[in-house]
């Protein structure tokens, strides 16, 4: 699987939008792009994923660059609950048996 | 959505004793779950796939004696940690993926802190 490039932390203020950066400059045409987050002591949460169009769901969006070789992720209002670790991770498709390997993610501190 | 149980979600015990953690889907079928540990500060490090009525395939460095590994059914895998030493204690992590496989999320359970006394 590719791998990725994510800034070690950023911040961001209550009520604004959060854009999480993700480079994987690396990426080939059947990997998916995934991004989980984690709360402290507490599993990953799955957040979205996509391969090569801007998805969008209740939690956020994403938005893929059209050589694919980076991302965004997009939390349109922050709330303090959204304080965790961001991991963005790409993974070839249709491998059912194979776990997701994650990097050091970005730790986003939400403040007021 | 997909959920993942993992009990307990913290155990202390006593060297040189054994600890089960268990891990189930609750509203799907999973042939694979994985298993995670991580220490503190530190990102999850992937330990096992977990395969349905076959032996488990263990990363490098995780020694298969120690960290044994059961997945009895479609639903349910476990995680057993023989001999317990203090250097064990982390925080355990389980996942799964639904049978339809392909592009869907892995999903995870909310882990397990085991302190090792």
């Amino acid at each position: 699987d590719a791998k990725t490039t994510q800034p070690p932390s950023m911040d961001c203020a209550e009520g604004r939008a959060a854009n999480l950066p993700c480079n994987h400059s690396t990426i080939s045409g059947n990997e998916y792009v995934y991004w989980y987050r984690q709360i402290h002591s507490q599993g990953p949460q799955y957040i979205i994923h996509g391969l090569k169009n801007n998805e969008t769901n209740e939690m956020a969006s994403l938005i893929i660059t059209e050589d694919r070789k980076s991302s965004t992720l997009i939390l349109p209002h922050a709330t303090l609950r959204d304080t965790a670790v961001y991991y963005c991770i790409v993974r070839v498709a249709n491998q059912a048996g194979t776990a997701l390997i994650f990097g050091k993610g970005t730790t986003l501190s939400v403040s007021s | 959505g997909a959920v993942v149980s993992q009990h307990p979600s913290r155990v202390i015990c006593k060297s040189g004793t054994s600890v089960k953690i268990e891990c189930r889907s609750l509203d799907f079928q999973a042939t694979t779950m994985f298993w995670y540990r991580q220490f503190p500060k530190q990102s999850l490090m992937l330990m096992a796939t977990s395969n349905e009525g076959s032996k488990a395939t263990y990363e490098q460095g995780v020694e298969k004696d120690k960290f044994l590994i059961n997945h009895a059914s479609l639903t349910l895998s476990t995680l057993t940690v023989t001999s317990a030493h203090p250097e064990d204690s982390s925080f355990y992590i389980c996942s799964a993926r639904e049978l339809t496989g392909g592009n869907s999320p892995l999903h995870f359970g909310n882990g397990t802190r085991l302190t090792v006394t």
